[in-house]
């Protein structure tokens, strides 16, 4: 799993409480991403960013937010409009941000979020 | 669109057999195909990667894949499994849009029977 690190592992959350889930890298990679795993869909793209203070919307960006206001550091945000938010969150970056690198993304261990 | 199909949702294993997963993809343009490995809750790691050059690309722990672009193909392959391959595989294929994100297809259980 590299330099990244997620926080924390097992995360329980009642419903209408938004909660935040940790990413930090000490990789120096600009570009990172936020996926959600449910079984048999594979990975799903919530949220990416490629420089600080930017991000763009995935695939399933509704119910949640980020922010990126260090290179390090891509926190999400799950908040009490997302309908279903039981799944298993994996966090990953990236060197370089162009659209001419073909680097591949390295991936936190995860955070395993339940709704009670 | 881009997207990547493993048809084979389990896939089991002889140790000391050969083992293929397999990988499909949809593109306009030049692919960019990537294969990682999921253990049991836990991060995906990254295996190997096809950019361009030698249809036979190598890659980590003994892994190697095979790209065909006639059949638009892109299958992991292992000489000779091992119990501790049993694993998520998951095919991915680059965004061509420029964003640079990763499409990924549902995965592929692999069980390498002892």
């Amino acid at each position: 799993d590299g330099g990244i690190t997620q926080s924390p592992k097992y995360l329980f959350r009642k419903e209408g409480q938004n909660v935040t889930l940790s990413c930090e890298q000490n990789l120096n990679h600009d570009a990172m991403y936020w996926y959600r795993q449910d079984p048999g869909q594979g990975l799903r793209l919530i949220y990416y960013s490629q420089i600080v203070n930017d991000f763009q919307k995935g695939d399933i960006a509704e119910g949640y937010s980020v922010s990126r206001e260090k290179k390090e550091s891509f926190p999400l945000t799950v908040t009490s409009a997302q309908k279903n938010p039981t799944a298993f969150y994996l966090c990953a970056s990236k060197w370089g941000a162009s659209g001419t690198d073909y680097n591949e993304q390295f991936f936190g261990p995860g955070t395993r979020l339940t709704v009670l | 669109a881009q997207s990547v199909a493993q048809p084979e949702d389990q896939v089991n294993v002889a140790e000391g057999n050969p083992l293929t997963v397999k990988c499909t993809y949809s593109v306009s343009g030049n692919p960019y195909l990537f294969w990682y490995v999921q253990y049991p809750n836990r991060g995906l790691q990254f295996l190997l990667k096809y950019i361009t050059g030698d249809n036979l690309v190598k890659g980590s722990y003994g892994f190697e894949a095979e790209f065909n672009k006639s059949q638009t193909s892109f299958h992991l392959k292992k000489p000779s499994a091992l119990v501790s391959d049993s694993a998520l595989y998951f095919c991915a294929v680059r965004d061509i849009s420029g964003a640079n994100n990763l499409f990924f297809g549902t995965g592929t259980r692999l069980t390498v029977i002892p």
